[in-house]
């Protein structure tokens, strides 16, 4: 089946600790995206990868940080910086570069801060 | 001024009747233009797209741009309870960076 995977569903993390955010998709496309989502609320851009090995700041990249080593990875990575991270996070991919704008989500990642 | 604006809602129709949900835009050069239901604690469904002025059709829903009144809207027709959802306008801008803006949503209440 193709499709953009995210893992793990759940995450829960201890004030200080560095934690990391999976996002896989097996589309072929050329595009992925973070957002963040807080309750009540739209979708806010945190990253952005256009192509392997280069990538964009969002509207609200303090905090987070990402890699692009492979066409199918764009793990995010949500350091001590961020000073409230309890949201949910949704992975994106597009074609965009081989044509078509559409972004396609994945399932979400539920982070708490205990 | 946002730069991707919808009623949060909710909207509340009963089962049968027309939905119409509403987004309006702050750039002009907008290439693009998506609507997405999300169910609760799901992720966002792309449902709708629109390039062009007019009407698009697909099945029960149908979307419509002006890009005059830089506005866009989305009909659901013949609403069930299952089209209960937050609804999401989204939006390409100008340049080429393949970037959405999404507004808020709109809360849709289809009743029995």
């Amino acid at each position: 089946d193709g499709g953009i995977t995210q893992s793990p569903k759940y995450l829960f993390r201890k004030e200080g600790q560095n934690v990391t955010l999976s996002c896989e998709q097996n589309l072929n496309h050329d595009a992925m995206y973070w957002y963040r989502q807080d309750p009540g609320q739209g979708l806010r851009l945190i990253y952005y990868s256009q192509i392997v090995n280069d990538f964009q700041k969002g509207d609200i990249a303090e905090g987070y940080s990402v890699s692009r080593e492979k066409k199918e990875s764009f793990p995010l990575t949500v350091t001590s910086a961020q000073k409230n991270p309890t949201a949910f996070y949704l992975c994106a991919s597009s074609p965009f570069a081989s044509g078509g704008d559409e972004q396609f989500f994945g399932p979400g990642t539920r982070l708490t801060v205990l | 001024q946002k730069e991707v604006e919808q009623n949060s809602g909710p909207l509340s129709v009963p089962e049968g009747a027309i939905a119409s949900l509403n987004c309006t835009y702050s750039d002009r050069g907008s290439q693009s233009f998506f609507w997405y239901r999300q169910y609760s604690g799901k992720s966002p469904e792309l449902i709708m797209f629109i390039y062009s002025n007019g009407d698009k059709e697909d099945g029960r829903f149908t979307a419509q741009l002006n890009k005059a009144s830089q506005y866009v809207s989305l009909l659901i027709r013949d609403s069930q309870p299952s089209d209960s959802a937050t609804y999401l306008c989204a939006v390409r801008g100008s340049g080429n960076t393949g970037k959405l803006i999404f507004g808020q949503g709109t809360t849709l209440q289809v009743k029995p």
